[in-house]
């Protein structure tokens, strides 16, 4: 059983670039969590989504960020016109049911901005 | 809003000592308590989660303990071993939220533990 896939590791983007960040769970996983970790910053949520729905994205910048987990295919981080701050480890995690205490977490994506 | 702090912020010792790493979280008002480990390029693993009901859980050399009105947990790292040098976060899950999934995280402690 194959543990929460992410891709790709690292990704290079100049300023302006879009970054797209792809999240596949654990199987029989339903529910996804993005976290953000900015240099010298802990882990930051921002996102919780099910299949086709997002439940909370409180901790999404307003502008230039979305995401999506689609019926088929993994969750999508989407990143319109990158900025150098936005250079961090994305790192997704999953859980079979929102009251699920225990989460799996992803090998995270690097972004750098140039 | 909750905030999480971990000191200290970075811990080296020799192999074999007995450690504790601490946590502080502001409001007391959470779900569960948990510690993950953090490897350099990889995912992070769940190793200790503690709820809000209990007050401490054990798995092999790793004790954890929680005191809810305190706003406090130890992690307590007997017979330290180099393949424990890893960076250590606590994390809480707040009561009441849209899931459990949703945590607040510390900025961590960074252990070296060396032969």
């Amino acid at each position: 059983n194959a543990g929460v896939m992410q891709n790709p590791r690292h990704l290079v983007r100049r300023r302006g670039q879009e970054a797209r960040l792809r999240c596949s769970p654990m199987k029989g996983h339903s529910h996804v969590y993005w976290y953000r970790q900015l240099p010298e910053e802990g882990l930051k949520f921002m996102v919780y989504l099910q299949k086709e729905n997002i439940i909370d994205e409180s901790g999404m910048p307003k502008e230039r960020f979305s995401a999506e987990f689609p019926k088929e295919g993994p969750s999508i981080l989407r990143i319109q016109q990158v900025v150098r701050g936005d250079s961090a480890a994305y790192f997704c995690a999953s859980s079979p049911g929102r009251q699920s205490e225990k989460l799996f977490f992803g090998s995270g994506t690097q972004l750098s901005v140039l | 809003k909750q905030e999480v702090t971990q000191i200290p912020a970075a811990l080296s010792v020799p192999e074999g000592e007995n450690l504790v790493l601490n946590c502080s979280f502001t409001d007391s008002a959470i779900y569960n308590l948990q510690w993950f480990r953090q490897d350099p390029g990889k995912g992070l693993t769940s190793l200790l989660l503690i709820q809000s009901s209990q007050r401490e859980q054990t798995s092999g050399r790793l004790n954890a303990s929680l005191d809810k009105s305190s706003g406090r947990s130890t992690l307590y790292i007997a017979a330290s071993q180099p393949g424990d040098s890893a960076t250590y976060l606590c994390a809480v899950s707040g009561a009441g939220g849209t899931s459990y999934g949703k945590l607040t995280f510390g900025q961590g402690t960074i252990l070296t533990v060396h032969p």
